[in-house]
């Protein structure tokens, strides 16, 4: 079974408008983390946002959110008033506990935001 | 600039040869791996190292050997190349327990 299921492959939104990137994970592990990645044309991965299966509250970095659901195992990626530079894939990824030592990320296969003017 | 630097970016083998691709962090990062990533596959993890000395197989290790003899490098060597290798390799790395990897920006090897 997948671990890590990303539905969209392609997604467009208009500028300035919010978009959300659909993500659902698979474990038995209790603890876990789950994380999401933007790899523009250029190809670097960066890193952009990151949950615990801990957490109380969902995570927010500028404009990124985490939109985390754990019954549902859905982590989706809301970004607010979109800029042209958002154009790249989206990578959602976990860690579980056990998979700790090897620092093991599970990745999904991608979605490809393009913003449009 | 500190980072995670990867070499070559671009390399075209034949099947059958052997290269190295070089990785080198300057952060004193733990955890050093390396992923390749294959259209529709996402990132898939191949080899890690925690710490010099240390390294261990990772999902897909088969026809990848690796070495970790300091903190700072952390080659992956392909022994024969084959046309299934052809892929773009990023190596990342992290602290102990961080949440984030750092990667490098990708080495596109093709495999003819």
């Amino acid at each position: 079974a997948q671990k890590i299921t990303q539905t969209q492959p392609g997604m467009f939104v208009q500028e300035k408008e919010a978009v959300t990137l659909d993500c659902t994970y698979d474990t038995s592990d209790p603890s876990y983390g789950l994380f999401w990645y933007k790899q523009p044309s250029s190809g670097e991965m960066i890193f952009l946002i990151y949950q615990g299966s801990y957490d109380q509250q969902n995570a927010t970095e500028g404009r990124y959110s985490l939109n985390f659901q754990k019954a549902r195992k859905s982590a989706n990626l809301v970004i607010s008033a979109s800029q042209l530079g958002d154009s790249a894939m989206y990578f959602c990824a976990m860690r579980e506990a056990v998979r700790f030592r090897s620092n093991q990320f599970y990745f999904g296969t991608g979605t490809s935001l393009t913003v449009i003017p | 600039n500190a980072g995670v630097t990867q070499t070559p970016k671009f390399q075209v083998l034949k099947t059958g040869q052997s290269m190295t691709l070089q990785c080198a962090q300057d952060m004193n990062h733990e955890y050093m791996s390396w992923y390749r990533q294959d259209p529709g596959m996402g990132l898939r993890l191949i080899h890690y190292s925690v710490g010099a000395g240390i390294t261990d197989q990772g999902e897909v290790p088969n026809g990848y050997n690796v070495s970790r003899s300091t903190t700072e490098d952390f080659p992956l060597r392909l022994l024969s190349a084959a046309p299934s290798q052809t892929s773009v390799y990023f190596c990342a790395s992290s602290p102990l327990g961080h949440h984030g990897y750092t990667f490098g920006s990708g080495t596109r090897l093709t495999v003819v």
